[in-house]
């Protein structure tokens, strides 16, 4: 079946820090990739996707490549803010069941 | 813009009470999920709904588990006899294209069972 398997958490940074939280997939076909941020109290919230290989999704200063040879899509931000301290999953769909990862709390010191 | 809303925000019930979720997902999407999500835990699968039937669930989706879409626009989770392991938030979610479209999730529903 589809998985996606994200690094463990919390990652801990200060603000304008480089971020980078890995995450790669196994799936059958060719899925869409997604990252979702989740700030606390909230619900889940796109933050930025791909579609096929080798496309980047970017929003909000975040970046992931969709790697197909390497079954990878690791979400990356070249200076991080406080602001940005929330849960980030990674998730695919390949059409039956979107599957997320387990998430990572990522949480920006000033 | 347009959102997927959930009731209510939260609730608390007695371990063996029956409890309805319900969700109001964007208008013009065809396919709706639910997820739930234990304190601190991963986005677990629950269920997917297409075309007013159920196309897919997770070992997770039990016989205690029922959904159903009542009505144009409502679609709900029920739960006939709650446990404490239930506790968790639950989110509904939508989408307008299977396969390779996002998921457009709702606030949540906090569920506390005692």
């Amino acid at each position: 079946g589809n998985s996606v398997t994200q690094m463990e958490g919390p990652v801990t940074l200060s603000e304008e820090a480089f971020l980078t939280i890995n995450c790669t997939y196994t799936a059958t076909g060719y899925p869409s990739l997604f990252w979702y941020v989740q700030y606390p109290g909230e619900g889940l919230q796109l933050l930025l996707k791909a579609t096929k290989a080798d496309d980047k999704g970017s929003n909000k200063g975040f970046e992931a490549t969709y790697r197909k040879e390497t079954t990878s899509f690791h979400l990356e931000k070249g200076s991080v803010q406080v602001s940005d301290s929330a849960v980030y999953f990674c998730a695919l769909n390949a059409g039956y069941i979107p599957t997320f990862g387990r998430g990572t709390s990522l949480i920006v010191h000033p | 813009e347009p959102e997927v809303t959930q009731t209510p925000s939260h609730q608390v019930t007695q371990m063996g009470q029956e409890v309805i979720l319900r969700c109001v997902p964007i208008s013009n999407h065809l396919y709706f999920y639910w997820y739930r999500q234990i304190l601190g835990q991963k986005v677990e699968f629950l269920v997917s709904f297409y075309n007013n039937e159920i196309s897919e669930k997770s070992e997770i989706f039990d016989d205690q588990f029922s959904v159903e879409r009542p009505d144009g626009s409502n679609f709900t989770l029920k739960i006939r006899s709650t446990k404490l392991e239930d506790s968790a938030m639950y989110f509904c979610a939508s989408t307008k294209n299977d396969g390779v479209g996002e998921l457009f999730f709702g606030e949540g529903s906090r569920l506390t069972v005692l």
